[in-house]
């Protein structure tokens, strides 16, 4: 069955300063999709970063930048020159697809407060 | 261009009862997702809807079921509600599918009693 595990379910950084929350997952498909989700306190989601997986080059969105490691089935996100906006609940993601159907998994989140 | 949009935003309902939730997505997207958000469960895909038929389907009961006009727009149904059906609902549409960029709603947020 594919899982998608995030360990840390609470982080904190100070303004400014980087910090990586963590993703891995578990399939035994070869074509997939991989996405981090930020939803903050107002709770609308909304995407942060999408990966494909047959592209080795990790995707970046600005401040956010991925680094994927599929041989290792990790997917962590790093946020540089953290801002108390980015304070929110952290969704990652992965949805494969077999035969035309597919399923989207979510990790459990990671909740990251930025402090002033 | 508006963002997707749920109505209502919140519902209490009671057991037995039935409920119908609606999404209308983001002009010119085809495809319209629901997942269901509870503290216990996370973040779990429901059904997506592509051209008034559902292409995909979650792991949840016949109670929840869904469709999809002509519009785009798409409506969630839950018969028989049961307690453990209250969560936030959230809606997403995207272009063509759940595998590009998914554009979420601000959820419905369903109560049971």
């Amino acid at each position: 069955a594919q899982t998608v595990t995030q360990s840390q379910p609470e982080m904190s950084v100070q303004e400014a300063e980087t910090v990586t929350l963590s993703c891995t997952y578990d399939t035994s498909e070869n074509n997939y999709y991989l996405f981090w989700y930020k939803q903050p306190p107002s709770r609308q989601m909304i995407l942060v970063i999408r990966q494909e997986a047959y592209k080795q080059q990790n995707a970046t969105e600005n401040r956010f930048s991925v680094n994927f490691q599929k041989a290792a089935k990790s997917f962590s996100l790093k946020i540089s020159d953290s801002q108390l906006g980015d304070t929110a609940m952290y969704f990652c993601a992965f949805i494969h697809t077999t035969s035309g159907t597919y399923k989207y998994i979510f990790g459990t989140g990671t909740r990251l407060k930025v402090l002033a | 261009k508006a963002g997707v949009t749920q109505t209502p935003r919140y519902l209490i309902k009671t057991r037995g009862q039935q409920v119908t939730l609606s999404c209308s997505p983001i002009s010119g997207h085809r495809s319209v997702s629901w997942y269901q958000q509870t503290p216990g469960q996370g973040l779990q895909f429901l059904f997506e809807y592509f051209s008034e038929t559902q292409r995909n389907k979650g792991n949840f009961p016949g109670r929840f079921s869904g469709r999809q006009f002509s519009n785009s727009r798409s409506e969630m149904n839950v018969s028989t509600l049961e307690l453990g059906d209250s969560a936030l609902y959230l809606c997403a549409s995207s272009i063509n599918s759940a595998k590009e960029t998914q554009y979420f709603g601000p959820g419905t947020r369903l109560l049971v009693l």
